[in-house]
């Protein structure tokens, strides 16, 4: 267990409709990555979050946006939902901002859009 | 985009045999790491190489990076039926995002 904790698990969604995905940082760390897994793929950088400011974003558009809260939790905001959407979005917390150290990843959320 | 891809795809081994996976990247990089991921969980950190080391173990696990190359490999010795799973390499991209490759799966028979 990593002490990264994700709710919910599993969801599914109307395409059209939006999402929230919650993730709860492992305690002492200030960074929180998000990460969407298609199926057979590997996962692939959303954004990041260092202590409440966006830090660094992929390739997706502005309909996933993200949120940072002073405990450092994080919120995943998808809006607009697209049946290439579903997917496993993973959230990882770090000690520090950047990709220099170990990301503990949570479980994962499961979303699929009908 | 995908900065890493590993070698092979996919991967079947007898218990106590050893296991390989190779990763190719294409840009310069400060640290590589390798994650494992069982059944579509979450991916579970092994172990992480900065760009100047060449060598590094943990337990039953070698991870060399050939810089030069732009290369690294994952060997895992006398392979257990526990460590079925996809493994991943994953290098850093403008300090900020960990970039993974599609990964091989591993799969161990008894």
């Amino acid at each position: 267990e990593t002490g990264v904790t994700q709710s919910p698990t599993h969801l599914i969604k109307t395409r059209g409709q939006q999402v929230t995905l919650r993730c709860s940082s492992q305690s002492g760390h200030n960074t929180v990555s998000w990460y969407q897994q298609a199926l057979g793929q590997g996962p692939q950088f959303i954004f990041q979050y260092y202590r409440e400011e966006e830090n660094g974003r992929g390739n997706f558009p502005p309909r996933f946006s993200g949120l940072q809260f002073p405990n450092y939790s994080s919120e995943l905001n998808v809006n607009a939902l697209e049946l290439d959407d579903s997917a496993l979005y993973l959230c990882a917390s770090s000690l520090e901002g950047g990709a220099d150290t170990e990301a503990f990843f949570g479980q994962g959320t499961r979303l699929t859009v009908v | 985009s995908q900065q890493g891809e590993e070698d092979p795809q996919a991967l079947s081994i007898q218990e106590g045999e050893n296991a390989t996976m190779n990763c190719s990247y294409k840009t310069s990089i400060n640290n590589l790491q390798w994650y494992r991921q069982n059944s579509g969980r979450g991916l579970v950190h092994l172990i992480l190489i900065r760009s100047n080391e060449r060598e590094k173990h943990s337990g039953r696990l070698r991870v060399t990076l050939d810089t030069s190359k732009k290369s690294s490999s994952l060997l895992i010795t006398a392979s257990r039926a526990a460590d079925t799973a996809s493994y991943f390499c994953a290098t850093d991209q403008a300090g900020t995002a960990l970039i993974f490759g599609k990964g091989t799966t591993l799969s161990v028979s008894s």
